[in-house]
Parts: C-alpha cells; sequence; structure tokens
C-alpha cells in the first residue's frame, strides 16, 4: 500500500525566515516520484517541485527545494526567505510505477509579518 | 498557454441527482486524472484517463465514471448524488512521456443538498 504522512497539520513561520515542511512515504516500489504542491485558500493546486526517486541530487526551484533522504524515506519541503504570499496548505504526494498519485494530509502553513 | 481549465466553478445539486464535471487539459498533455477532495482533506485519486481509455482507478464506486475524448478533454459523471460527494473536485494533467510534472485545474465545488 501507499502512503503519505505529514504530521504537521500547522506550521508558522517569520517573514523571511526558512521553514521546513515535512513529509514521509511509504512504498515498496522501486521507482516513483514526488512532489510538492501548494493550495491557496481560492483551491488551485499549484506545482512547486518534484523529485525523482533515482536522482542523485536534491531537487531545487528557486526559493524551494526538497531535501530527499531515500534511506528514511523522507521529503521534506524547505521553503527560504518566506514570503507573505506564501500563507497556504501544502500537500506532499507520490506517484507510483502506474502513475497513481497519493497525497498527505497537508500542512497549514501562516507567514507573520 | 492555457493551463488546465475545469467547468463549472461550483455546483449545487440534491442528493439523487446526477452531474457532469468538465476538465480540459494543459495544451499537449494527453493524460487527465481526477480527484476529490473533502474539506481539510489531501485530494483523492477517483481515475486516470489515457488514450481514451480508463487506465487506474481509485477505490471509488461505480457510481463515479468518466470519458475522455479524442482531443484529450474529459468529464467526471457522479450517479445517484449522496451528500458526502460535496467537495471540490479537481482535473490534473500530464504527459504519458513525462508524468513527473502533473497540472491542476482550478476544481469545480461541488455541494450535494
Amino acid at each position: 500500500a501507499q502512503k503519505i504522512t505529514q504530521t504537521q497539520p500547522g506550521m508558522f513561520v517569520q517573514e523571511k525566515e526558512a521553514v521546513t515542511l515535512d513529509c514521509t512515504y511509504d512504498t515498496s516500489d522501486p521507482s516513483y516520484g514526488l512532489f510538492w504542491y501548494k493550495q491557496p485558500s481560492s483551491g488551485e493546486m499549484i506545482f512547486l517541485i518534484y523529485q525523482g526517486s533515482y536522482d542523485q541530487q536534491n531537487a531545487t526551484e528557486g526559493r524551494y527545494s526538497l531535501n530527499f533522504q531515500k534511506a528514511r524515506k523522507s521529503a521534506n519541503l524547505v521553503i527560504s526567505a518566506s514570503q507573505l504570499g506564501d500563507s497556504a496548505m501544502y500537500f506532499c504526494a507520490m506517484r507510483d510505477t502506474g502513475n497513481q498519485f497519493y497525497f498527505g494530509t497537508g500542512t497549514s502553513l501562516t507567514v507573520i509579518p | 498557454d492555457a493551463g488546465v481549465t475545469q467547468s463549472p466553478t461550483h455546483l449545487i445539486k440534491t442528493r439523487g441527482q446526477q452531474v457532469t464535471l468538465r476538465c480540459s487539459p494543459k495544451s499537449g498533455h494527453d493524460t487527465v486524472s481526477w480527484y476529490q477532495q473533502a474539506l481539510g482533506q489531501g485530494p483523492q485519486f477517483i481515475f486516470q484517463y489515457y488514450e481514451e481509455e480508463e487506465r487506474q482507478r481509485g477505490n471509488f464506486p461505480d457510481r463515479f465514471s468518466g470519458h475522455q475524448f479524442p482531443n484529450y478533454s474529459s468529464e467526471l459523471n457522479v450517479n445517484a448524488l449522496l451528500l458526502g460527494d460535496s467537495a471540490l473536485y479537481l482535473c490534473a494533467s500530464s504527459l504519458e512521456t513525462g508524468p513527473e510534472t502533473q497540472y491542476f485545474g482550478p476544481g469545480t465545488r461541488l455541494l450535494v443538498l
């Protein structure tokens, strides 16, 4: 069975500080993909970053980086220099070899001015 | 470049009725997936369409059905609506040859009374 776990229902961060959102996953597939999405109150899921299971280096996209620790089955999202516009729900997701996606329950991030 | 579009944006139905939701994928994408997101939860995979066929299906009853057209657009049909079907329905598109990036539409908010 595939499973994504996000243990932080809510997080607060001071503006301009960095924050780490935790994600662990469980799979027996040899090949899989890991994703982070941002969901503002409007509801649209915005793609942030992707990490393939065979990628040697951690993925980075601007202020977003994915701390991939394969042995620990963790894929934490690091947001640097937080901005007020970063306040939103953040979802970790995994794609299995059958191209099916599994999402965690999300973390609500609030950036404090 | 048009992203994923969905219609309608909001819908109110009563129990027992049927509903059809529509999705147009991002330009060039050939794979469409549908998700149900209940309030406060992560998206749950309903099914995925590729080459006009259902390729993967999540744990949803047969009341949920879909279709993909030759232009890759897709419909989600839900019959015999239940109160518990009230949710945000998200459509996502991707490339069969490049599933690492899945883009979501703005969603359709369905309320069943």
